[in-house]
């Protein structure tokens, strides 16, 4: 079936150590992959995202590389921020027409 | 640019009332739309989507329906209110034509009490 599955955490970094969110998806075909990102009390903003196999997506200091072989989209950044506190949500759209499947989320708390 | 517009932002219900929650899309042109939940610490749900003015299809089974009354507007409603359907409720619309990503508007907070 098609389904996303991310680490839910919740997770709790210090200002400006690396973070690592895992996520791994199944799929028919060749889905586009995508994080987004939920800040407290608001929607979700698209974060990032690849098209194809082995793209990196990249905004706002986050990266993620499309790998079709291990069927992974880890979310990754050097440094983060206490800005970055938010709920990030791993998703792709090979389900089927016009449809996107998204992950459980994995809430990031960064404390100063 | 295209901007969704969700109201109302939060709202406060007794069980057995009715909802309507309205969703509206600007600057694009025969969008899909979609409508999820977020009940609370959890993901999404995706509830209903529409291609098109009038077609609607349904995820989940539950009290709750949706119409699409013209191009870019969404509703959301319900004849009585369930205490299980407090949560966040999010719309979506993307450009169709297949793969594309989702733009979400800024929710309304839904507490049945």
């Amino acid at each position: 079936g098609n389904s996303v599955t991310q680490m839910e955490g919740p997770v709790t970094l210090s200002e400006e150590a690396f973070l690592t969110i895992n996520c791994t998806y199944t799929a028919t075909g060749y889905p586009s992959l995508f994080w987004y990102v939920q800040y407290p009390g608001e929607g979700l903003q698209l974060l990032l995202k690849a098209t194809k196999a082995d793209d990196k997506g990249s905004n706002k200091g986050f990266e993620a590389t499309y790998r079709k072989e291990t069927t992974s989209f880890h979310l990754e950044k050097g440094s983060v921020q206490v800005s970055d506190s938010a709920v990030y949500f791993c998703a792709h759209d090979g389900a089927s027409y016009d449809k996107v499947i998204f992950g459980p989320g994995t809430s990031l708390s960064v404390i100063p | 640019s295209q901007t969704i517009h969700q109201w109302p932002a939060t709202l406060v219900q007794p069980v057995g009332s009715p909802l309507s929650l309205e969703c509206t899309v600007e600057g694009t042109s025969n969008p899909n739309l979609y409508w999820y939940r977020q009940a609370a610490g959890r993901g999404l749900q995706l509830l209903f989507y529409s291609v098109g003015i009038g077609q609607i299809s349904s995820e989940v089974p539950q009290n709750l329906s949706a119409s699409r009354p013209q191009d870019r507007q969404f509703i959301l409603s319900s004849k009585k209110l369930l205490l299980s359907d407090s949560g966040f409720y999010l719309c979506a619309w993307s450009g169709g034509q297949g793969s594309d990503e989702q733009y979400f508007g800024p929710g309304t907070r839904l507490t049945v009490t």
